[in-house]
């Protein structure tokens, strides 16, 4: 039931854009996304709720698909503080239950 | 606001001991979590916990974990007794009240576990 995320790993120069998705297998009832650095706990960035909601931080901005199940993050103009490994965790409902986090997808951002 | 709490933030252990690991969650939140992250696993929920009371400890890997929740400002996970596989960072995470689907976790340091 874990979801899944692409790409695995991406390289990027400061200043380029990225996408990370994540997909599930079953029904959403909401996105998470989280960001966490080496050697550092996760932190949150955003939840999207079912209802194909859109949401922004910064210049990080999320979608959330409910038909496809699918959700993205877009990072545009990324800096060097966007690298990390970023984790999407998903929920089947409003209770809590099946919570869990999809691999991760790490981003290094090179000058 | 201090955040998550959690101890201690490194633990050597050899196998067959007990470990206990200790969160204190911010106050004024309702949910508690326990996660496990290994390199090959990733990150697993272990058991949460709603005003103190354990909802969901499917995660849980075996008989030799145990957590308890007395009360709304700590927690514990146990392993009795450890072994080699347990070694992971351990993340304590907490939340405001609400359904899960809606609040933010805010999670703790870790606890490097290592278990010889």
């Amino acid at each position: 039931q874990q979801p899944v995320q692409s790409p695995q790993a991406v390289i990027l120069r400061e200043g380029e854009d990225a996408v990370i998705n994540c997909s599930s297998s079953k029904a959403l009832y909401s996105v998470h996304w989280y960001r966490q650095k080496h050697g550092e706990a996760p932190v949150f960035l955003m939840i999207l709720l079912k209802g194909g909601e859109q949401k922004g931080h910064e210049k990080i901005s999320a979608s959330f698909n409910e038909k496809k199940q699918q959700s993205s993050l877009y990072l545009t103009a990324s800096q060097l503080s966007y690298s990390g490994t970023y984790f999407c965790g998903t929920e089947r409902s409003n209770y809590g239950q099946n919570f869990v986090f999809g691999p991760g997808t790490r981003l290094s951002v090179l000058p | 606001d201090a955040g998550v709490i959690q101890s201690p933030r490194h633990e050597v252990t050899e196998m067959g001991q007990e470990v206990t690991l200790r969160c204190k969650p911010i106050s004024g939140h309702d949910y508690l979590f326990w996660y496990r992250q290994t390199m090959m696993r990733g990150l697993e929920l272990l058991i949460y916990f709603n005003n103190n009371v354990p909802i969901d400890d499917s995660g849980m890997p075996e008989d030799r974990f145990s957590a308890k929740m007395p009360n709304a400002s700590f927690s514990t996970l146990k392993i009795q007794p450890s072994e080699p596989r347990d070694s992971a960072v351990y993340f304590c995470a907490s939340s405001l009240y609400g359904t899960v689907a809606s609040y933010e976790q805010y999670f703790g340091p870790g606890t490097r576990l290592t278990v010889t």
